[in-house]
């Protein structure tokens, strides 16, 4: 148990308004995801980051930001919120020894 | 760019039926293989994972999963489904030595009904 938080849970809100999806870890582990889940696509990646000055583009970038404030977290932002980003995002964490990535409870975001 | 099949998109099964669920993956070299599952309403949590060895490898709650190199396949087998067993699954690969993204498969729906 990697003890992956993400707040808020749920959330609602409309097109063109800024949203800051927040993830945390208690672990330490160095490395942190973000990816988001449509049904049928399973886990895109959207951003990764090995350290606080280490951060990397996943497959489905646009439209998001990210920013590592500290080892324990990895905030993930969408600037101008579209309806097409309503999804669930998942943040995840690993150590750098085993590639096995634990998973936080996920964030249900409805963009109108 | 490597991609990851699975092929069935939702499984209906009753209970103490057997449950296999396929996994096709595109990358030719060495690759680390996950499945992860995902209960209604909860997280992803890793089922098995194959790195090397025994290409037969066993998870938790009486999964199995078998690495066929020739095939690109790693499919994920249980001999009696259980209702507790509903989820959705997701296969995920990772090739060693290629980046450090691990690709997930569309998912499976599973529903087994009591």
């Amino acid at each position: 148990d990697a003890d992956v938080t993400q707040t808020p849970r749920n959330r609602i809100t409309k097109t063109g308004k800024r949203i800051m999806l927040e993830c945390s870890q208690t672990k330490g582990h160095d490395r942190m995801y973000w990816y988001r889940q449509d049904p049928g696509l399973g886990l895109q990646l959207i951003y990764y980051s090995f350290d606080v000055k280490d951060i990397n583009k996943g497959e489905i970038s646009d439209g998001y930001s990210v920013s590592r404030q500290a080892q324990a977290k990895f905030s993930l932002s969408l600037e101008s919120a579209i309806p097409n980003q309503t999804a669930l995002y998942f943040c995840a964490n690993r150590t750098g020894l085993l590639y096995e990535q634990y998973f936080g409870p996920g964030t249900r975001l409805t963009v109108t | 760019a490597q991609s990851v099949s699975q092929h069935n998109h939702h499984v209906i099964l009753s209970e103490a039926a057997s449950l296999e669920l396929g996994c096709n993956y595109s990358y030719g070299g060495t690759v680390n293989l996950f499945w992860y599952v995902q209960y209604p309403g909860q997280h992803l949590q890793l089922l098995l994972k194959y790195f090397s060895g025994d290409p037969l490898v066993k998870g938790i709650k009486g999964f199995e999963a078998e690495f066929i190199k020739s095939k690109f396949s790693f499919n994920l087998r249980k001999p009696s489904v259980q209702w507790s067993d509903t989820a959705e699954y997701f296969c995920a690969v990772k090739p060693l030595n290629a980046g450090n993204m691990l690709t997930f498969g569309g998912g499976t729906r599973l529903m087994v009904k009591p």
